[in-house]
């Protein structure tokens, strides 16, 4: 069945540091691919998304890019700051019922 | 006001126990959601539904149910409540997006804690 495995957390960075959260993916066909932010006390947020093979998804100052070739989705951000701090979930979604496959979530601490 | 809401937002209840959580949306979406989260185990699809007639189970199903009363409201039962069922629960829509995928929009969550 379809999978979607993260790089484990914590992550701790300094404020302006360069982000990169890892996700890799099984699929059997085609899915979509979403990165998901879960603030503190709050329900899940969708980050940003990629449809089909070399799509970049952005937002916020977050990038994606969707590889098929390496099934990966990683997460990346030039300069963090303390607001980022969150778990963050990488998912896919594909077939007709659409539901989300997610993996475990990588809790990223920005310092000051 | 919130588009998908969750009651109550934190629960305690007793081994044994019936206990029913609460979901609304106002978003008009037909497709709706429970999942569970567990630390370490990202979220488990429990039940999910896509219109008032089309319920189908999930993952993790087992020892939970659901109603799905109207479009807008989804319950998930627990019948008869364990303490392995202490999680957070999250409800969630889901409407088609631009690109073809169906983005879903989540709810504030519930934790339930069994003793």
């Amino acid at each position: 069945g379809d999978s979607v495995t993260q790089m484990e957390g914590p992550v701790t960075l300094s404020e302006e540091a360069f982000l990169t959260i890892n996700c890799t993916y099984t699929a059997t066909g085609y899915p979509s691919l979403f990165w998901y932010v879960q603030y503190p006390g709050e329900g899940l947020q969708l980050l940003l998304k990629a449809t089909k093979a070399d799509d970049k998804g952005s937002n916020k100052g977050f990038e994606a890019t969707y590889r098929k070739e390496t099934t990966s989705f990683h997460l990346e951000k030039g300069s963090v700051q303390v607001s980022d701090s969150a778990v963050y979930f990488c998912a896919l979604s594909e077939g007709s019922a659409r539901q989300l496959t997610f993996g475990s979530g990588t809790q990223l601490t920005v310092l000051p | 006001d919130a588009d998908v809401t969750q009651t109550p937002r934190n629960r305690i209840t007793k081994t044994g126990k019936r206990i029913m959580l609460e979901c609304s949306q106002t978003k008009g979406h037909d497709r709706m959601y429970w999942y569970r989260q567990d630390p370490g185990l990202g979220l488990r699809l429990i039940y999910y539904s896509f219109d008032v007639k089309d319920i189908n189970k999930g993952e993790i199903s087992d020892g939970y149910s659901v109603s799905r009363q109207a479009q807008a409201k989804f319950s998930l039962s627990l019948e008869s409540a364990i303490p392995n069922q202490t999680a957070l629960y999250f409800c969630a829509t889901s409407a088609l997006g631009v690109g073809g995928s169906y983005e879903q929009y989540f709810g504030p969550g519930t934790r339930l804690t069994v003793t």
